[in-house]
């Protein structure tokens, strides 16, 4: 069954390092999100992504983060300079064409920040 | 009013019980109802979707919606210790642009 994969797994940083976080959809879908998980709180939209270009992002995607798609497969978020409360888990999306928004996830990246 | 309420549990039943899950809701916009099932530190993985209201059922589950109260239902037979998990009650719009709304979800731990 497709899936969406996503790494590293785990990733430890100091505060202040740039972080890239890549995804890489089910190869066939046209919509692509990002979401977060803060241990133990519930899972929270950060931004979707349509025909290159972001469609909707929440409060939480200041201008810190970034999202990029530089080729046909890769989808990526980057995190300029983390702070503590950046530390959660990250779960990329996709969903395959407009109509059920029902996405299928990958198994997260865990970004922890010291 | 919370868009998505469930009860937090943890809900603790025996192996081979019937376990009900219960989410309301306050957007009556809500076209798409879905079940996600998450693992300890995974990505939450899809269970099924309804629609409209009424029953829809996959193997050992059963969801159920009822638009008209804003109540929706997961059950679960012959519930297995696999089974334990947080369950999400995810309603979402029919469009790719809408986000979904997640709850906390609950915390069901079935024992052998």
């Amino acid at each position: 069954e497709p899936e969406v994969t996503q790494t590293p797994s785990h990733q430890v940083t100091q505060m202040g390092q740039e972080v890239i976080l890549r995804c890489v959809p089910i190869s066939n879908h046209l919509y692509f999100y990002w979401y977060r998980q803060i241990l133990g709180q519930k899972v929270e939209f950060l931004v979707s992504f349509y025909n290159n270009e972001i469609s909707e992002k929440s409060e939480i995607f200041d201008d810190q983060f970034s999202v990029e798609r530089p080729d046909g497969s890769n989808f990526t978020l980057k995190i300029r300079s983390t702070k503590l409360e950046d530390s959660a888990m990250y779960f990329c999306a996709s969903l395959r064409s407009s109509g059920a928004n029902v996405l299928t996830f990958g198994a997260g990246s865990r970004l922890t920040v010291l | 009013q919370k868009e998505v309420e469930q009860d937090p549990g943890p809900l603790s039943v025996p192996e081979g019980a019937i376990v009900s899950l219960n989410c309301t809701y306050s957007n009556s916009a809500f076209q798409y109802f879905m079940w996600y099932r998450q693992y300890s530190r995974k990505g939450p993985e899809l269970l099924m979707y309804t629609y409209s209201s009424g029953n829809k059922e996959d193997g050992r589950f059963t969801a159920q919606v009822d638009k008209s109260s804003k109540y929706i239902s997961l059950f679960i037979r012959d519930s297995q210790p696999s089974d334990s998990a947080t369950y999400l009650c995810v309603p979402g719009g029919n469009s790719g642009y809408s986000t979904l709304t997640f709850g906390k979800g609950t915390m069901l731990l079935v024992s052998p």
